[in-house]
């Protein structure tokens, strides 16, 4: 099955700081990856699908690149809301995989 | 409005079953391939099934072939889960979750079910 990986586990930043997550695919996927925002005891959240694009609604402060079987989540000033779990989901195999998660806490 | 609501979670010994659903409202479910994620406490998110508009196809994770099935009826606006055999590492929040187009990513999610196996 094809893996994912995630980098960081956790970071701890603070409100203002430029955040990059990455995301690594055993094998290539581009560009079938979407990211995803988690607060404690919610539902996850879409933030960007296909690599790069913005899902509708969410902050220009997130956005996403990457190919082939690396890719990157950015949040380019971090916010008060923005402290959550952060995953990565490929969906170009089935069983589709999730990263393992990063957490972002308050410095 | 636009939304997913899961039921069914609950208690079940292991070896049991159980049968979750996930009521859809304010869209057209047979627009949509569905999907399942489950989270265990304090873990990440697990893929667990897919189906596609039709019910024609049917995908799974390793851990749960031969004893979930996913099923749907789009003429009630519902999705399902039926577990058989299940064990203690099936305890998990149950997410639904649709798929908004091809490529497109997981775009409306339910509340989630908790499914709690243990004796």
């Amino acid at each position: 099955d094809l893996q994912m990986t995630q980098s960081p586990s956790s970071v701890s930043a603070s409100v203002g700081d430029r955040v990059t997550i990455t995301c690594r695919a055993s094998q290539g996927i581009s560009p079938w990856l979407a990211w995803y925002q988690q607060k404690p005891g919610k539902a996850p959240n879409l933030l960007i699908y296909a690599a790069s694009n913005l899902q509708s609604g969410v902050p220009s402060r997130f956005s996403g690149s990457g190919s082939g079987t690396d890719f990157t989540l950015t949040i380019s000033s971090l916010q008060p809301e923005d402290f959550a779990s952060y995953y990565c989901l490929q969906t170009h195999t089935f069983p589709f995989t999730f990263g393992p998660g990063t957490r972002v806490d308050v410095k | 409005e636009v939304q997913l609501v899961e039921s069914g979670g609950g208690l079940v010994q292991p070896g049991g079953s159980l049968r979750l659903s996930c009521a859809a409202s304010g869209f057209t479910l047979s627009n949509h391939w569905m999907t399942w994620v489950r989270q265990a406490p304090g873990k990440g998110l697990e893929w667990v099934a897919n189906i596609k508009e039709d019910g024609s196809a049917k995908y799974y994770v390793d851990s749960v072939k031969g004893r979930f099935t996913i099923s749907r009826d789009n003429a009630k606006n519902s999705l399902y889960l039926q577990m058989n055999s299940l064990r203690a590492e099936d305890t998990a929040v149950y997410f639904c979750a649709r798929v908004a187009a091809a490529g497109r990513g997981l775009d409306l999610w339910g509340q989630g079910t908790l499914v709690t196996v243990s004796s």
